[in-house]
């Protein structure tokens, strides 16, 4: 049963802070994938890896940066938080780019 | 990039009436069309999916059609339960491409 975790399911943090959400797979999954899910808006892509150290933009990266440093691990980084990254985020995983994305259960991020 | 829309944003059915939720793509290109089921304080996962080789594909009481010409594709649930009630999402994309998801139809199934 494929199994992805992400670090915290709620997070409160201050405007300016720095913000490290981290994501976890036990499939030894190529890609991996970091969604903020917001009502209306679905779900857009910030960033994507197809390989540990490689990194792709996705829709909206801006004020988002992301970090794979092992094949397992996919860190999604808000540089300075601002109230406009209040959001769900969520982290998902794929064999292949067009084969099932598995989701982690969500960080719910509250910036005030 | 690819631009996937999705209607009705909200749905209402009648336990064992049935549910179809439509969405257009804008990308020839795409081939792969999944749709994923979130329910309330639950992750997304995937239900069903249709590649662009196939113009329909079943699974028990959900299936999924797709209309390559027109670019869109739809999602049925038959006999619908009220464990059928959800958000749900239709995503699109072409080889070696990222997903492009559609905003999501919240489905309530009425006892």
């Amino acid at each position: 049963d494929v199994k992805v975790t992400q670090s915290s399911r709620y997070l409160v943090k201050r405007t300016g802070e720095k913000v490290f959400l981290e994501c976890v797979q036990d499939m030894d999954h190529e890609n991996m994938f970091w969604y903020r899910q917001d009502p209306g808006l679905g779900l857009r892509l910030i960033y994507f890896s197809y390989d540990v150290k490689m990194k792709e933009k996705g829709d909206i990266p801006e004020g988002y940066s992301v970090s794979r440093e092992k094949k397992e691990r996919f860190s999604l980084i808000l540089e300075s938080a601002s109230t406009n990254q209040t959001s769900m985020y969520l982290c998902a995983s794929s064999g292949g780019l067009q084969e099932t994305q598995y989701f982690g259960p969500g960080t719910r991020l509250l910036v005030l | 990039g690819e631009n996937v829309e999705q209607h009705p944003s909200t749905l209402s059915v009648q336990e064992g009436d049935s549910a179809v939720i439509k969405c257009t793509y804008s990308d020839s290109a795409s081939n792969y069309f999944p749709w994923y089921k979130q329910e309330l304080g639950k992750r997304p996962q995937l239900i069903i999916d249709i590649r662009s080789n196939v113009g329909e594909k079943k699974d028990q009481r959900i299936a999924v059609t797709l209309n390559k010409t027109a670019k869109h594709f739809s999602l049925h649930i038959t006999e619908t339960q009220p464990e059928d009630s959800a958000v749900y999402f239709c995503a699109a994309s072409r080889t070696g491409n990222q997903f492009y998801f559609g905003t999501g139809t919240s489905l309530t199934v009425i006892p």
